[in-house]
């Protein structure tokens, strides 16, 4: 496995703001992924993050909305778009290798508030 | 598509109590299938796996066998303590082009002393 880490852990924002969240990594890996897990819900994921190239988005989720970056194999970055109190949730990132890809690990999640 | 189903929490129980949480699955192929946990205000941790049929993975006291024949993960733990107070999440990853993981719902597990 290796370290995962998030900023910010947590944040208050306000209607109509935009918020950047980092995922870093302690090493190289394959795959990342952005899950979103809604107050008292499961776990849906975002999209998986390409180092290089363009997000690839679930259904129901849109760039404009969650632009993603990922310059390189150990960083990434999640936006959320001018949030609404729906947005209001925990956003984590996951890693994965090659070879492994089937095993997801998690860093420790941004706990957003939009008020 | 892929579907996870947990029993439905919260589940409570006393300290050195047995444990299970039923989870089954609708998949495409042979999923790997996963027990996640998550503690109050943390990410998730990676609890357990197994990827094919008649697999146990264990970790911590916690086991889950991989039933095919019933596309079950069930749970257990023969002696729970406090400490595992915690939710915990069904999961199956079917690979694919994006290796999604699909989650159950959680099970919120209190364990009282």
């Amino acid at each position: 496995s290796a370290v995962i880490s998030q900023k910010p852990s947590r944040d208050i924002c306000q209607r109509g703001t935009s918020l950047t969240i980092q995922c870093q990594v302690d090493s190289q890996v394959t795959m990342m992924f952005w899950y979103r897990q809604q107050p008292g819900q499961s776990l849906t994921l975002i999209a998986t993050a390409n180092q290089g190239s363009e997000a690839t988005y679930e259904s129901g989720f849109v760039i404009d909305k969650f632009p993603i970056s990922r310059p390189n194999l150990t960083f990434s970055t999640l936006t959320v778009s001018n949030m609404s109190p729906e947005d209001s949730s925990i956003y984590l990132c996951s890693v994965a290798w090659t070879g492994g890809a089937d095993t997801q690990y998690f860093g420790p999640g941004t706990r957003l508030t939009v008020l | 598509g892929d579907s996870v189903t947990q029993m439905e929490g919260p589940v409570t129980l006393s300290e050195e109590a047995f444990l299970t949480i039923n989870c089954t699955y609708t998949a495409t192929g042979y999923p790997s299938l996963f027990w996640y946990v998550q503690y109050p205000g943390e990410g998730l941790q990676l609890l357990l796996k197994a990827t094919k049929a008649d697999d146990k993975g264990s970790n911590k006291g916690f086991e889950a066998t991989y039933r095919k024949e019933t596309t079950s993960f069930h749970l257990e733990k023969g002696s729970v303590q406090v400490s595992d107070s915690a939710v915990y999440f069904c999961a199956l990853n079917s690979g694919g082009s994006n290796y999604k993981l699909t989650f159950g719902k959680g099970t919120l597990l209190t364990v009282n002393p």
